[in-house]
């Protein structure tokens, strides 16, 4: 089993549609959490961390369950420019690989 | 420099071929990190420094593969004799604190290998 799995997609929503990514992850000592995006043939860039209260940046909510050991995205009234891959990153302070990445979701966003 | 650089961007090696690639980390950064990237694939962790110490390398492949960073700024990640299961993006990023990933940090935009 990955230590963090995603759900591959593709997710093909239209514009303006609200679209959610899950995550889980197994290594329950994890201390932090991330969302990254990642844009065809580009490197990841963080998109948002992800507290233990929830967080919100604009169009963009992310929630943790640290109970189930889960992680979601939520991308509200969602844009063509938010096709890419969403890459849910887990790390655990103290152990050898400090950030796990997910296999990512794809997302299209259709005219 | 403003973000981290990688040369070469592209590279193509012939099997057996031994490969060299660099990376140029942000101006004073204390972590640099490798990662390895498949295609259809998130980043896997290869190795880890903190200033010019590699203090952890769990994450290489084999005994082909070989990473420094003398001077505790510039990497080099040395790949021999590459095989076909080599190619892939392989992408470097740094953090100003050692926190070992508790913020995230800066990728470059990586060297894509391809080993024929």
């Amino acid at each position: 089993r990955k230590e963090v799995e995603q759900d591959p997609g593709p997710f093909n929503v239209p514009e303006g549609a609200t679209v959610a990514f899950n995550c889980t992850y197994s290594n329950s000592a994890s201390q932090s959490f991330f969302w990254y995006r990642q844009d065809c043939r580009k490197e990841p860039k963080l998109l948002m961390s992800v507290y233990s209260s929830g967080n919100e940046d604009g169009r963009f909510t992310a929630q943790l369950n640290r109970a189930s050991q889960y992680i979601s995205l939520l991308i509200r009234d969602s844009k063509l420019s938010d096709s890419a891959t969403y890459l849910c990153v887990v790390g655990s302070s103290g152990s050898a690989r400090q950030l796990t990445f997910g296999s990512g979701t794809q997302l299209t966003v259709l005219p | 420099g403003a973000g981290v650089s990688q040369s070469p961007r592209y590279k193509v090696a012939k099997r057996g071929q031994d490969v060299a690639l660099r990376c140029d980390p942000i101006s004073g950064h204390v972590s640099l990190f490798w990662y390895q990237q498949a295609l259809g694939q998130g980043p896997e962790f290869l190795t880890y420094f903190q200033n010019e110490a590699q203090l952890d390398k769990s994450g290489l492949p084999s005994d082909r593969f070989f990473a420094e960073r003398p001077e505790g700024s510039v990497s080099t990640l040395k790949i021999q004799r590459t095989q076909q299961e080599d190619s892939a993006v392989y992408l470097c990023a740094s953090s100003l604190v050692p926190d070992r990933g508790v913020r995230g940090y800066t990728f470059g935009s990586g060297t894509r290998l391809t080993v024929v």
